[in-house]
């Protein structure tokens, strides 16, 4: 079965600084791989996805994700940080099987300030 | 265009009574998520709905926990004689295809319960 490990509860960064966000999965064959963010009382809204071709992805806000096969990670980017970025950050794969669910990791809090 | 609707946002149960959670998806997605989300638990899946195929009911917890989709189109979750473990969000989610895997599924702003 796969899954997804975020081992960071909480990330904490100042505003104009770059962030990371840590993800890595297990998986059989290939990987399916998205970020996903929540804002309070929020649903979760789609950040980017890796399916195959070029290991950084690039998807909204400014966020990017590299993708390193030999690491298994998928870790979210981004270049500047801004406080409106603090929020919920879940990574996910996607089952390849026939329910194509997604597992999720245990999500990361993004703490951007000033 | 219109996202995924959840109604109601909020409901407030008392133990044993049964509650009805509704899910509208975006027009034209044939897959249809449940998910749950509670403190200490993440998101778990619950159950998913492809088209007019059977349901994968593989993640529902409990016999109390039922769902069915109505027309291919709107779903409704329901909770017989709710149990205060059952307190959480309840989210909803369509794609396009539950087939193609690599369709992103978009997600509702979820059903907060409490059972009290």
């Amino acid at each position: 079965a796969q899954s997804v490990a975020q081992p960071e509860d909480q990330v904490n960064v100042a505003e104009g600084n770059p962030l990371t966000v840590k993800c890595t999965y297990s998986v059989s064959g290939n990987p399916y791989l998205f970020w996903y963010v929540q804002y309070p009382n929020r649903g979760l809204q789609f950040l980017l996805k890796y399916i195959t071709g070029d290991n950084l992805v690039k998807g909204s806000y400014g966020f990017e994700a590299e993708f390193n096969k030999s690491q298994t990670s998928f870790h979210l980017k981004k270049p500047s940080a801004l406080v409106s970025d603090s929020a919920l950050y879940f990574c996910a794969v996607r089952d390849t099987g026939t329910a194509s669910k997604l597992t999720f990791g245990t999500g990361t809090r993004l703490q951007v300030t000033l | 265009g219109a996202g995924v609707s959840q109604s109601p946002s909020n409901k407030v149960t008392e133990k044993g009574k049964d509650v009805e959670l509704r899910c509208d998806p975006i027009s034209g997605h044939t897959a249809l998520y449940w998910y749950r989300q509670s403190l200490g638990q993440g998101l778990e899946f619950l159950i998913y709905f492809q088209g007019n195929s059977a349901p994968d009911k593989s993640g529902l917890p409990s016999d109390r926990f039922s769902a069915e989709r109505t027309g291919g189109s709107v779903s409704t979750l329901t909770i017989q004689r709710t149990q205060q473990e059952d307190s959480a969000v309840y989210l909803c989610a369509s794609s396009i295809s539950g087939i193609r895997l690599a369709d992103e599924q978009y997600f509702g702003p979820g059903t907060r319960l409490t059972v009290t």
